[in-house]
């Protein structure tokens, strides 16, 4: 398996643009994590789904946030309008909770808001 | 509320020492606690894990320890390699996993 795969690996954007990021969790799992890590929060969950349906959102900082996951192969993490703020590395993650709770972090994807 | 915390946000040892990486939790009702590494531009990795019904469990070269009475949790690293340089987090898990903030493991040759 490749893993849980995101992109863009790199995203710089202008303030007040929409930014949209993917990921491709691991065939299989049933369960998929956005987070955000910056030097001053560290690793935030954001929100994350089990079987394509939201569990918990209370991470998501402002409504300018929305996730989706249409089906189990796929989730965007939008952010409309973006800010400088944002900028951060926003990791998607996905586990099998028939196994453990261990979850697969993909590369990361590091946005950068001017 | 729930917090997960490391004891030192930095740790620098000698190639070759044992290396100790602590972690304290809050939440009495976790049942299920895992150590991840980060290397320098990549996303957390699993290292071990352990279940709250236990107090140690080895992997290679690592050795997780928990005491549950005082909410406390350890990563010890044997023989530690310059590869093993990274940031080291611990995770708990009550339905859903909290992190901490991450310890700094440097590797002096």
């Amino acid at each position: 398996d490749a893993g849980v795969i995101q992109s863009p690996r790199h995203e710089v954007t202008e303030m007040g643009q929409e930014v949209t990021l993917r990921c491709k969790p691991i065939s299989g799992h049933d369960y998929l994590f956005w987070y955000r890590q910056t030097m001053m929060r560290g690793l935030e969950l954001l929100i994350y789904f089990n079987n394509n349906v939201p569990i918990d959102d209370s991470g998501m900082p402002e409504d300018r946030f929305s996730a989706k996951m249409p089906n189990a192969s796929f989730s965007t993490l939008k952010i409309q309008p973006s800010e400088p703020r944002d900028s951060a590395v926003y990791f998607c993650a996905s586990s099998f909770a028939g196994s453990s709770y261990e979850q697969y972090f993909g590369p990361g994807t590091r946005l950068t808001v001017t | 509320g729930e917090s997960v915390g490391l004891h030192l946000p930095t740790l620098s040892v000698q190639e070759g020492d044992n290396s100790i990486i602590n972690c304290a939790y809050s939440n009495s009702a976790s049942d299920y606690f895992i150590w991840y590494k980060q290397e320098s531009g990549k996303g957390p990795q699993f290292i071990i894990d352990i279940r709250s019904n236990m107090d140690k469990r080895q992997g290679q070269r690592v050795t997780v320890l928990l005491n549950k009475t005082v909410k406390h949790l350890s990563l010890q690293i044997a023989a530690t390699q310059p590869g093993d340089s990274a940031v080291y987090f611990c995770a708990e898990n009550a339905g859903k996993s909290t992190f901490g903030d991450g310890t700094t493991l440097t590797v002096k040759p």
